[in-house]
């Protein structure tokens, strides 16, 4: 069956960088795209980036353009986030999500387990 | 970007109501809404895409409708497990923008 798993939790300091790997199982790795999408605590989700997992091409949002790097590793069916110059508002549960087609549209249809990440000093 | 707005934010229902959310994108996204469950500590679990159909392994209770920019998710009978968090989502557009949710919580 499809699964998405992430690593642990994380604290971090202020100014530091974290990144959090996405293993996934069950299916050809390469054949969907995987996104990773953040929520802080009582926040909407917030998408952050995506990886063609076939060729490696990275699109991120604007808000964390600078800052967030998506990486994947095909031997080991793995995608990565790197977030760097983390800040207090950065804490939050980090999700990646697989992206599938169905019908015309594009849609989550499985997600890994979520990562805690706390900054703090 | 485009703004996902729902409403309510939150509301309190018995087993059993029939309960419907909405939510309204700040422009036209046609047909390109999804909806999301998440229950507490765990990831969204997708319910409906492309406005009213149906995720594999939903219950029919679950329904969707809507298109342009106003759309509605509707629990015809709510069940104890449906008490969650739910999330609409376009997918239009890049960046694939989420609503704040809408908390369904016993009554």
């Amino acid at each position: 069956q499809v699964q998405l798993v992430q690593s642990g939790a994380e604290v971090k300091k202020p100014g530091a960088s974290v990144k959090v790997s996405c293993k996934t199982s069950g299916y050809s790795f390469r054949t969907y795209a995987i996104h990773w999408v953040r929520q802080a605590p009582g926040q909407r989700l917030e998408w952050m980036g995506w990886i063609n997992t076939g060729n490696g091409d990275t699109k991120y949002s604007q808000k964390f353009q600078g800052r967030v790097t998506i990486t994947r590793d095909t031997s080991a069916s793995t995608a990565y986030m790197e977030l760097s110059s983390l800040r207090s508002e950065d804490t939050a549960v980090y999700y990646c999500a697989r992206d599938v087609e169905y019908r015309e549209t594009y849609v989550y249809d499985y997600w890994g387990q979520g990562t805690l990440v706390t900054v703090s000093s | 970007d485009i703004q996902m707005t729902q409403s309510p934010s939150s509301l309190s229902a018995s087993v059993g109501d029939r309960v419907t959310i909405t939510c309204r994108a700040s422009q036209s996204i046609s047909s390109y809404l999804n909806w999301y469950q998440q229950k507490a500590g765990k990831p969204p679990k997708l319910l409906i895409y492309q406005s009213s159909s149906l995720q594999s392994g939903v219950p029919s209770r679950f329904s969707g409708s809507g298109s342009g920019t106003d759309f509605t998710l509707t629990i015809s009978s709510l069940q104890p497990e449906d008490f969650a968090t739910y999330y609409c989502q376009q997918s239009n557009s890049s960046p694939r923008t989420f609503g704040q949710g809408t908390k369904v919580e016993i009554k």
